[in-house]
Order: C-alpha cells, then structure tokens, then sequence
C-alpha cells in the first residue's frame, strides 16, 4: 500500500517560513492535500490539488509538489498556526485514501 | 452554511456492534461523495470508508473491510456507518467528510467528530 511520509514536528519562528514535507513514492504524480488541525477540533483542508486554496484560506498557505516530496509552506508563520498539518492523497491502486502521519508544527 | 453532524457513538464491548450516523445540511447532499475518517487517541488520521453519491460504489480501508459497512439515503440527507465486529483498535474519533466537487480527492467539510469507545 501507499505510504506517505511526514516529520513528526516542525518548529519556526513567528515571521518566519515554515516548509513541511510530506514522502512519497513518485507523489508529483499523484495529487496531494494537505489538512490543519488544532487541538480539540476537526481537520480543515488548506491545501488541495497540490498547490490550490480553498475560499477562506489565508495566502500564506500555499504547495507544492514534484518527485518524491510535496511540500506545505506556511509564511508569515503566525502563533495561530500552531497545529497538526497531515498530508493526503488517493492511492488509485488501491482505491483507498491515505493521510501521512501528521506534522506538529510548533512556533517558539 | 454547510453542516455535517455525527451521532450514535458511545462505549460498546468488544465484539459488539455500532452504528453512527451523519445528518448532512446546507448543501446538495446527493451530489456529493462522502468519506468517513477515524483517529485513535494522540494519534494520525485514518481513512477508513468512501461511498459515492449514488451508492453505485464503495471502497473501504483493509483493517475494517467486512466489518463495517458505509450506507446512505440522498432523500433523508443521511449517511451511516455500521460497524460490527468491533476491536480495541476500533477506538477513535469518527469524522464524516464531505468529497470537493472542485477536487474529488479532497475532503474540503468535515463533522465535529464522535467518540467510539470499544472496551470491556
């Protein structure tokens, strides 16, 4: 089965970019979404279709992807969004929809 | 406003049975494919069950294929899961999420949750 790779945790400075992976085996040619959690709350998707925003999404939330990593950039990083950020794609092998292992992103 | 709200969990012993229901609002419920989602506590997201908006096709993750089954009525907004055979590691916060009609593949509403205790 597909498998998606992400760091357990990030840290970054207010103001600063944060840049968080996500591993997969050829994932530029698959596409990607990426979720932000908060603690306590329901997943919201920031990202989808590799680098695409949904209404309401900051742009300081933006994507990409290419090879075997996709990437979540978060600029401006503000304590707000201090959360879990979980990666997603749909295996088409499989059928099936897989989510990395999360990434806490924290800001110092 | 879009609302995807889920009910009928609660604390069943291993072996039982369950099932949780998504009462959908605000939008075209029929037009949508609909995912369900698990996490475990302090844990990841779990994809565990898709069913299209016709019902025409399902899809389930291996670790509760023929255990749990995905249903639902367009005419009532509703959505279900049964789940039977129930583990352990059945244990977790259950979402709905809502299929993006701009990108099939991306969940973009999810429900508050429900919590699925499975224990003796």
């Amino acid at each position: 089965s597909y498998v998606l790779t992400q760091p357990p945790s990030w840290s970054v400075a207010p103001g600063q970019t944060a840049r968080i992976p996500c591993g997969g085996n050829n994932i530029g040619s698959k596409s990607v979404q990426w979720y932000q959690q908060k603690s306590g709350q329901a997943p919201v998707l920031v990202v989808y279709e590799d680098s695409d925003r949904p209404s309401g999404i900051p742009e300081r939330f933006s994507g990409s992807n290419s090879g075997n990593t996709a990437i979540l950039t978060v600029s401006r990083v503000e304590a707000g969004d201090e959360a879990d950020y979980y990666c997603q794609v749909w295996d088409s092998s499989s059928d099936h929809a897989v989510f990395g292992g999360g990434t806490k992103l924290n800001v110092l | 406003e879009v609302q995807l709200v889920e009910s009928g969990g609660g604390l069943v012993q291993p072996g039982g049975s369950l099932r949780l229901s998504c009462a959908a609002s605000g939008f075209t419920f029929s037009s949508y494919g609909i995912n369900w989602v698990r996490q475990a506590p302090g844990k990841g997201l779990e994809w565990i069950s898709y069913i299209s908006h016709t019902s025409s096709t399902t899809y389930y993750a291996d670790s509760v294929k023929d255990r749990f089954t995905i249903s639902r009525d367009n005419a009532k907004n509703s959505l279900w899961l049964q789940m039977d055979s129930l583990r352990d590691e059945d244990t977790a916060v259950y979402y709905c999420a809502r299929d993006s009609l701009a990108a099939p593949t991306a969940f973009d509403s999810w429900g508050q949750g429900i919590l699925v205790t499975v224990s003796s």
